[in-house]
């Protein structure tokens, strides 16, 4: 099936400093990106959709400045915590829609990214 | 504001038992649902995709859809211990294919 290969599953950084998180889809093209934080005992907030080629388009009260995502080509899309402080800390995941929109839902889960800013 | 809710329990059933979820949903153009199981500290895991109205089974689980009252629920029978995590209802509701997600139920499988 489809598989979104997400790394590092784990960092810990300084404050002031950046962080890039890779989603690969491994075996389809994945149109369409979505980037999401949970922070504990908390539901998926949505950061911030993508399509490749094109800018991403960021909810309500996510700085795009601050939370960068690139889409450059239909296997890879990043984001990038620029100056991280603290109260960036939390879970990153990536959700990526296949071309096709294939299987159950279409829809495909990174492993996830655990941020840790010190 | 389109809104998707779910109690968010902990919801305690005995192992063998039918744990029974629930979500409604708030704009009728909703036209994709899905339940995701979430154990802590992973990433959500695809339970069962649900289209169109009445019931849809896979093994032990089984999704209900009623569009008419918008919710959506999800059976899981037999319950097993490793069934225990929280159990997120998303619906789709635009071309952009964005979810819209609850904020999920914990539910506890007790041996």
């Amino acid at each position: 099936g489809a598989v979104v290969s997400q790394h590092p599953s784990w960092v810990i950084c300084k404050s002031g400093t950046s962080v890039k998180i890779e989603c690969r889809s491994l075996d389809f093209q994945a149109t369409t990106m979505f980037w999401y934080r949970q922070f504990p005992k908390q539901s998926l907030m949505l950061m911030a959709t993508s399509n490749e080629g094109s800018k991403a388009t960021y909810e309500q009260g996510v700085e795009k400045d601050k939370f960068l995502i690139n889409h450059a080509s239909l296997t890879l899309s990043t984001l990038t915590v620029t100056s991280a402080h603290p109260e960036d800390s939390s879970f990153y995941i990536c959700s990526a829609r296949d071309r096709q929109g294939s299987g159950l839902g279409g829809y495909t889960f990174g492993s996830g990214t655990r941020l840790t800013v010190v | 504001q389109k809104e998707v809710e779910q109690n968010s329990g902990p919801l305690s059933v005995p192992e063998g038992a039918i744990a029974s979820l629930n979500c409604t949903y708030s704009d009728r153009g909703s036209q994709s649902f899905f339940w995701y199981r979430q154990y802590s500290g992973k990433s959500p895991e695809l339970i069962m995709s649900i289209y169109s109205n009445g019931d849809k089974e896979d093994g032990r689980f089984t999704a209900q859809l009623n569009k008419a009252s918008q919710y959506v629920s999800l059976l899981i029978r037999d319950s097993q211990p490793s069934d225990s995590a929280t159990y997120l209802c998303a619906v789709n509701v635009d071309s952009n294919y964005q979810l819209i997600w609850g904020a999920g139920t914990k539910l506890i499988i007790k041996p």
